[in-house]
């Protein structure tokens, strides 16, 4: 079971705009992660956020995280064409070893 | 320092025919994982060792057999193989479990027919 959702699943966005993604999800988390993933490769840890912390930045990336709602939010700011590729969430639950990762947003970004 | 590696990069098998994907770090990591990826879908844990001489199991781990061969390696066999475990597999390791972040292989792409 997909314990993160993303929202939108595909969004696409001009060079130089802001491009906001959503991720839900459902138990109670030590600490929730985004990913990148280009196109048929491996992916690529961006940042983590933990339940104590609300916002948190790096470089163009911000995050943000509402533990009452069980949302966090990846805001990417001035997008680029490097930026096309699949972002994921991801949450552990419990103190466990187990990431859940959810079914991605699809973002172009078109020069 | 080449991260995680994965072998092979592509696989096609027969129905019932078996094999074992490998993986191996060289970051020095607690622990490893295996996830398959199918399409449009995010990444499922297959089975994951905490820290060597362990391994338990994940989401999906029917079909799957796993070995934690040492620190750096971690293979995951399939006796069996089914149409249903047609998918792109990865390997990754950690540090500190699902407490910090995953460091992803390269992925195996696997048809099975």
């Amino acid at each position: 079971s997909q314990q993160g959702e993303e929202d939108p699943q595909a969004l696409s966005i001009q060079e130089g705009e802001n491009a906001t993604m959503n991720c839900s999800y459902k138990t109670s988390i030590n600490n929730l992660q985004w990913y990148r993933q280009n196109s048929g490769r491996g992916l690529v840890h961006l940042i983590l956020i933990r339940s104590n912390e609300r916002e948190k930045h790096s470089g163009r990336l911000r995050v943000t995280l509402d533990t009452s709602k069980k949302s966090s939010s990846l805001l990417i700011t001035a997008s680029r064409a490097a930026d096309t590729a699949s972002y994921f969430c991801a949450t552990d639950r419990d103190s466990s070893y187990k990431l859940i990762f959810g079914s991605g947003t699809r973002l172009l970004v078109r020069p | 320092n080449a991260g995680v590696t994965q072998t092979p990069k592509f696989q096609v098998l027969k129905t019932g025919q078996s094999m074992t994907l490998q993986c191996a770090q060289d970051m020095n990591h607690n622990s490893m994982y295996w996830y398959r990826q199918d399409p449009g879908m995010g990444l499922r844990l297959i089975y994951y060792s905490a820290s060597e001489g362990t391994t338990d199991k994940g989401e999906v781990p029917n079909g799957y057999n796993v070995s934690r061969l040492n620190k750096r390696e971690f293979s995951l066999r399939l006796e069996s193989a089914a149409p249903s475990q047609t998918s792109v597999y990865f390997c990754a390791s950690s540090v500190l479990g699902g407490e910090g972040e995953q460091f992803f292989g390269p992925g195996t792409r696997l048809t099975v027919l």
